[in-house]
């Protein structure tokens, strides 16, 4: 079974530009999970969502990042504007609805802003 | 509000040498889940176990081993024989049953290994 799958692996863009990262779950997974891994602030959760509906937006910085789930196998995050502290590697993750069950993350997908 | 520490930032040893990956854990639920992942240098997060909070029952899985203990709110993480292959970061990683909180992790700040040859 393949498993998350993230886009792009590397996106280098410029200050002010929008990015949009995406991400395909595992399927039959009900939960999707995106992080931003940085050397200052480590693992912390943005967003996630369940069966599709956003659930806790509390760790999106700003209004510059949104969210989106449009269907069972698709999700965005986007930026706009992106601004150089936006630099980290953003992680999507799956998992299945029991509770405990383990997160699948995907490769992760490294934003450099200049 | 719940809360992973992981006081090792980072930990050198040699090849062969056991060593072992402290963690510390905060939460108010009676229910929780515990979790060990490894990030290598290549960058993904690969799960390595979990463990829920009724099951103090300590695993072993061929050189890794886990102890869980209640009492001190630790889950602790021991690669025995270690070997190069096992340098990575590795995170500890919490989730509560509990205020609908889905299986969302809280992770720990992670603990650099670097095994020397």
């Amino acid at each position: 079974d393949a498993g998350v799958i993230q886009s792009p692996r590397h996106e280098v863009t410029e200050m002010g530009q929008e990015v949009t990262l995406r991400c395909k779950p595992i399927s039959g997974h009900d939960y999707l999970f995106w992080y931003r891994q940085t050397m200052m602030r480590g693992l912390e959760l943005l967003i996630y969502f369940n069966n599709n509906v956003p659930i806790d937006d509390s760790g999106m910085p700003e209004d510059r990042f949104s969210a989106k789930m449009p269907n069972a196998s698709f999700s965005t995050l986007k930026i706009q504007p992106s601004e150089p502290r936006d630099s980290a590697v953003y992680f999507c993750a799956s998992s299945l609805g029991q509770a405990g069950s383990p997160l699948h993350f995907g490769n992760g997908t490294r934003l450099t802003v200049t | 509000a719940q809360k992973v520490t992981q006081a090792q930032t980072e930990i050198s040893v040699v090849e062969k040498e056991d060593v072992t990956l402290d963690c510390v854990y905060e939460t108010r639920d009676t229910t929780y889940y515990l979790f060990w992942y490894k990030q290598p240098p290549s960058g993904e997060l690969v799960f390595l176990i979990r463990r829920n909070s009724f099951d103090e029952q300590n695993e072993i899985s061929g050189r890794y081993s886990w102890n869980f203990q209640k009492s001190t709110s630790s889950f602790n993480f021991t690669i025995t024989a270690s070997q190069v292959v096992d340098s990575a970061v590795y995170f500890c990683a919490l989730s509560e049953a509990g205020n609908n909180a889905g299986n969302m992790l809280t992770f720990g700040g992670g603990t650099r290994l670097m095994v020397k040859p």
